[in-house]
């Protein structure tokens, strides 16, 4: 099975704090991905990857940034937190750009005070 | 830009049928997806049409047509666990980018 780990399940930051959600997945999977999902506006893409060190941004890239070092691991960055921040953070990936099918890591609900 | 318009919410009695509709609007259209998240859990895939017609997939259908800009999912002999909330996703880019709909949450009562 393919497996989507994201670092943690639940964070609670200050605003203004620099703040890293890690994403971790071990297929192999060339493309990954940064949504935001907030109630009523469904999924939003933030940023995604499809090599390493190869980043484009998304629909919302606004207030953040990510980091591909390595082909497994795709990092969500916000810089300076802030309460409009507060969400939950959904990785996912696919093995190549000829696929359809996404895999979703269990998401991060991050709240910023 | 992309939107995707789909029902807020359907409400079904077990054993039933339902069909939840997705209109979109969109510039670069590679085809439409379809997602199934529980309360709490991550996103999972349902189904994917590439072309016009309809796929099937045990009590599961999607179906699309690209000259009405419109697809829908349709769920057979609907069961309690098919409680969810469904999302209609539009591959929009060669790097398999979806935009989403706002999801339809599905409740499916005795």
């Amino acid at each position: 099975d393919v497996k989507v780990t994201q670092s943690s399940r639940y964070l609670v930051k200050r605003t203004g704090e620099k703040v890293f959600l890690e994403c971790v997945q071990d297929m192999d999977h060339e493309n990954m991905f940064w949504y935001r999902q907030d109630p009523g506006l469904g999924l939003r893409l933030i940023y995604f990857s499809y090599d390493v060190k190869m980043k484009e941004k998304g629909d919302i890239p606004e207030g953040y940034s990510v980091s591909r070092e390595k082909k497994e691991r795709f990092s969500l960055i916000l810089e300076s937190a802030s309460t409009n921040q507060t969400s939950m953070y959904l990785c996912a990936s696919i093995p190549d750009t000829r696929g359809a099918e996404q895999y979703f890591g269990p998401g991060t609900r991050l709240t910023v005070t | 830009g992309q939107s995707l318009e789909q029902p807020s919410e359907v409400t079904a009695v077990e054993g039933a049928i339902v069909q939840i509709n997705c209109t979109y609007q969109t510039s670069g259209f590679y085809g439409l997806s379809w997602y199934q998240q529980h309360d709490g859990g991550a996103p999972t895939f349902l189904s994917y049409n590439a072309l016009d017609g309809l796929e099937e997939t045990g009590r599961f259908s999607s179906f699309l047509s690209r000259s009405d800009s419109y697809g829908y999912l349709l769920l057979q002999e609907l069961q309690m666990k098919d409680s969810a909330s469904y999302f209609c996703a539009g591959i929009t880019s060669g790097y398999s980018t979806l935009t989403f709909g706002k999801g339809t949450m599905l409740l499916v009562s005795p």
